[in-house]
């Protein structure tokens, strides 16, 4: 059964800070790992990693896959007040319909107080 | 805005009583999901489809069927609701291995 870990739960930080988030994995047959933002509604699509050590950037956002060692690590810099909101990874396996499933991590809770 | 519509958006009814959430999406995607989320679990799987009347269950098919008559509507419909299926619920549709959610249905069951 494929597993998604992400710590911390809870993380509470000054805007400003620099955060990281992480998420290992246990997955029989790895295709791509996925991490979405969830404020008080539908998580919506940050990345899509692939491959491993090649970075993913979006503004203060950033992400890095290690598949050798089974985890993605998101980095938000100069946190702002509007970065709060719940990070979700998540990973594809694959369905016997030749579609995809998503196994979720329980997220991270990130407050950022100004 | 992956065009994913979902109704009714929050919902209350008692213990015992029919629900049917509906989900439709305007982008002809073949895959549609639903999930739950609820405290300490993140999202699950419920039910997913692959095509117009072709379902299979996800991890907590328990209590929920699910039907798809047009390839833009998925619905869920829980036969005779519990209190312990009081949960935020979403569709989602699938292109590669990237899904997208709709804006969710919070359902409370009294």
């Amino acid at each position: 059964e494929d597993k998604v870990v992400q710590s911390p739960l809870s993380l509470v930080v000054h805007e400003g800070d620099t955060v990281t988030l992480n998420c290992s994995y246990e997955v029989t047959n790895f295709r791509s790992l996925l991490w979405y933002k969830q404020e008080k509604k539908a998580p919506t699509f940050l990345f899509m990693l692939t491959s491993s050590g090649i970075e993913k950037k979006s503004g203060r956002l950033s992400s890095i896959l290690d598949k050798k060692e089974l985890f993605s690590i998101l980095n938000i810099t100069a946190t702002q007040t509007g970065d709060s909101a719940i990070y979700l990874c998540a990973l594809p396996s694959d369905l016997e319909t030749s579609g995809s499933r998503l196994t979720f991590g329980e997220g991270t809770q990130l407050t950022v107080n100004p | 805005d992956a065009g994913i519509t979902q109704s009714p958006r929050h919902k209350v009814t008692e213990t015992g009583t029919p629900v049917t959430l509906r989900c439709h999406q305007t982008e002809n995607h073949r895959y549609m999901y639903w999930y739950r989320q609820d405290p300490g679990h993140g999202l699950r799987l419920i039910h997913y489809s692959y095509g117009v009347k072709d379902t299979d269950k996800g991890e907590v098919s328990d209590g929920y069927s699910v039907s798809r008559s047009k390839t833009e509507d998925f619905l869920l419909t829980l036969e005779s609701a519990t209190s312990s299926q009081t949960s935020v619920y979403f569709c989602a549709i699938s292109e590669y291995y990237t899904q997208y959610f709709g804006p969710g249905t919070r359902l409370t069951v009294l």
